[in-house]
């Protein structure tokens, strides 16, 4: 069973900062990894996914894929109050039609 | 083009009581899925299926079952409900089920055992 580690927080980071929300995961065989954003209330909404090692951006958000730590980190550049949510990390099951395992997600606070 | 739809948003159940959870996609994906979301336990799979005509059962399966009844729609059944199933559901799909696919949520079903 893949496991994937997200510290719950809530991390609480002032408007304007960089936020950084990191994830672990266990299957050193993992390939690709999203981050899904989840709004109280409302359904999961991808927002990254990447499978190589290295950064990856998109408009304020950075992804840091590290293979060798197994560890997958998000930036969230010039942090707004909107950017508040849970962040869920995933990777996918098995060979990707078995479903995504999730870890349970850090709660974002910006703080305007 | 309203992506995944999931029907009823709410619903209470008494124990024992027995109730379908609809899900529908228009978005011609071959893949679907069932997560349940619990406070402290993240979004975790029930059942799936990769293709038409193909159902497995995921990490938690354990009282419900599923059908897929073509390839827009795929359906979650509780069968006797018990408080442990109060939750909320999501139905999810993705276009070819790689491991690279976006998978695109519903908005879920919250569900209240009593």
């Amino acid at each position: 069973q893949k496991e994937v580690e997200q510290n719950s927080g809530p991390l609480s980071v002032p408007e304007g900062a960089i936020a950084s929300l990191n994830c672990t995961y266990s299957d050193r065989g993992s390939q690709s990894f999203f981050w899904y954003r989840q709004y109280s209330g409302k359904s999961p909404e991808l927002i990254m996914f990447i499978y190589s090692n290295g950064d990856k951006e998109d408009g304020r958000f950075t992804a840091q894929l590290n293979k060798a730590s197994q560890y997958v980190s998000l930036l969230i550049r010039d942090s707004q109050p909107s950017d508040s949510a849970t962040y869920l990390c995933a990777v996918p099951s098995g060979g990707g039609a078995d479903g995504l395992t999730f870890g349970k997600g850090t709660h974002l606070i910006i703080q305007p | 083009n309203a992506g995944v739809t999931q029907t009823p948003k709410f619903q209470v159940l008494k124990t024992g009581q027995s109730m379908t959870l609809q899900c529908a996609q228009d978005m011609n994906h071959n893949s679907m899925y069932w997560y349940r979301q619990d406070p402290g336990m993240g979004l975790r799979l029930i059942y799936y299926s990769a293709s038409e005509g193909t159902t497995d059962k995921g990490e938690v399966p354990n009282g419900y079952n599923v059908s897929r009844l073509n390839k827009r729609e795929f359906s979650l059944r509780l069968e006797s409900a018990a408080p442990s199933q109060t939750s909320v559901y999501f139905c999810a799909s993705s276009d070819t089920g790689s491991t690279t696919d976006t998978q695109y949520f519903g908005p879920g079903t919250r569900l209240t055992v009593l």
